[in-house]
């Protein structure tokens, strides 16, 4: 069965960093661009990053260029999100999300984990 | 940054009755070297992640019930959905991934029985 797995969520003091990771199985992991999509409480859904499938290419959204990195190990079969810096405004469900292959969007999504940004 | 506006915000159908969404994106999102649009729509149930549902526009994801379907070009598209089950409720976003540095999704559509 084709799944992704988000780990790595919690609370967090305005400020702090987390790590993120999003576990993937039931396909070629390698072969893949990967992305994270964030959804604040109540919100919609917001795009954060993405990287190619070596991980030699990353591109970011404006609200998270210089605090969040996203990196992926192939020998792992693992995404991940390290977020620096938090903000109030960054507290959402963040989902892994796979670029299907030649659709160009996201076909296979994670369950998400929370990530909540108060003092 | 492209901008997508979906509309209306909330729709109440009843059961069996034709569903349609819109969405409008602020530039084009039809690639004119492949003739794509680069318009995705997904559902998203209560306490679920998105689910793909249509993707160019108008191709349905494997496994996406026919009575959904993708149309337009251009600026403009809209999701039908033919005949509405009790299991279509939930919320409808659009989702431009012509621009790569920078995918954009609609606010929403609430669809409600």
């Amino acid at each position: 069965e084709v799944q992704l797995v988000e780990s790595g969520g919690g609370l967090v003091q305005p400020g702090g960093s987390l790590r993120l990771s999003c576990a993937a199985s039931g396909f070629i992991f390698s072969n893949f661009w990967m992305h994270w999509v964030r959804q604040g409480p109540g919100k919609g859904l917001v795009w954060v990053s993405r990287i190619n499938s070596d991980g030699s290419s990353t591109t970011y959204a404006d609200s998270v260029k210089g605090r969040f990195t996203i990196s992926r190990d192939n020998a792992k079969n693992t995404l991940y999100l390290q977020m620096n810096s938090l903000r109030a405004e960054d507290t959402a469900v963040y989902y892994c999300a796979r670029e299907g292959w030649q659709i160009s969007t996201f076909d296979i999504w994670g369950q998400g984990t929370m990530v909540t940004v108060s003092s | 940054d492209i901008v997508m506006t979906q509309s209306p915000e909330s729709l109440a159908v009843s059961l069996g009755e034709r569903a349609t969404i819109n969405c409008k994106s602020s530039q084009s999102v039809l690639y004119s070297s492949n003739n794509k649009n680069y318009l995705a729509w997904y559902q998203q149930k209560s306490g679920q992640p998105p689910k793909l549902l249509i993707y160019w526009a108008s191709t349905r994801q494997s496994g996406v019930p026919d009575r959904f379907s993708g149309s337009g070009s251009g600026t403009d598209f809209t999701l039908t959905i033919s005949s509405l089950q009790a299991e279509d409720v939930a919320v409808y976003y659009c989702q431009q991934y012509y621009s790569p540095l920078m995918y954009t999704f609609g606010q929403g559509t609430k669809l409600e029985i």
